[in-house]
């Protein structure tokens, strides 16, 4: 159970070109969310944090405007990265509680790759 | 702000060898701690969990253990296997928030 499913995995786009990422919770109600980002050979990095039908809550240094997050429904969070550009390159991972309970649950992760 | 640091960052063992893991966190005020291990290009598969209240889980060939007041955990690994090689991230939880160490890559040879 509790299983995460994130898409896509590997997406390569022009620099520009806005793309949308997509956490998806299969067996459980996800009422928080979180989205994190790793650069190579760091480790991850809180993004941001969402509630089901709140805004997010941005980390410091983190842009809302570049990086919006809807969470409309219990078992879909999304991330799109506007105008994305090539240092907006990196792994992306999302994870989610399952009803508020420890511990998160990780998707696999999207790999972006701007050109 | 939670620090997270682990040593070694890189480690590579022959197959069978018994390996130990460090990580360390600056803030003592935190509710569990998870061991995840992470393969090239991929997410994250959870290993252990230990709550504030635990000092060590084991789960097959891995223990981990947890002293929260010196701000400490280790991730044993008994008989090593090739397939074992990955990086290990140590991820300290403190409200909700996971604050990630930078990982060990250990590579285990044949």
């Amino acid at each position: 159970g509790a299983v995460v499913s994130q898409h896509p995995s590997w997406v390569i786009c022009k620099s520009g070109t806005s793309v949308k990422i997509e956490c998806r919770s299969l067996d459980f109600q996800a009422t928080t969310m979180f989205w994190y980002r790793q650069f190579p050979k760091q480790s991850l990095m809180l993004m941001a944090t969402s509630n089901e039908g709140s805004k997010a809550t941005y980390e410091q240094g983190v842009e809302k405007d570049k990086f919006l997050i809807n969470h409309a429904s219990l078992t879909l969070s999304t991330l799109t990265v506007t105008s994305a550009h090539p240092e907006d390159s990196s792994f992306y991972i999302c994870s989610a509680l399952d009803r508020g309970e420890q511990p998160q649950h990780f998707g696999d992760g999207t790999r972006l790759s701007i050109l | 702000k939670q620090e997270v640091t682990q040593i070694p960052a890189a480690l590579s063992v022959p197959e069978g060898e018994n390996l130990v893991l460090n990580c360390s966190f600056t803030d003592s005020a935190i509710y569990n701690l998870q061991w995840f291990r992470q393969d090239p290009g991929k997410g994250l598969t959870s290993l252990l969990l230990i709550q504030s209240s635990q000092r060590e889980q084991t789960s097959g060939r891995l223990n981990a253990s947890l002293d929260k007041s010196s701000g400490r955990s280790t991730l044993y690994i008994a008989a090593s296997q090739p397939g074992d090689s990955a990086t290990y991230l140590c991820a300290v939880n403190g409200a909700n928030n996971l604050f990630f160490g930078t990982g060990t890559r250990l590579t285990v040879i044949p």
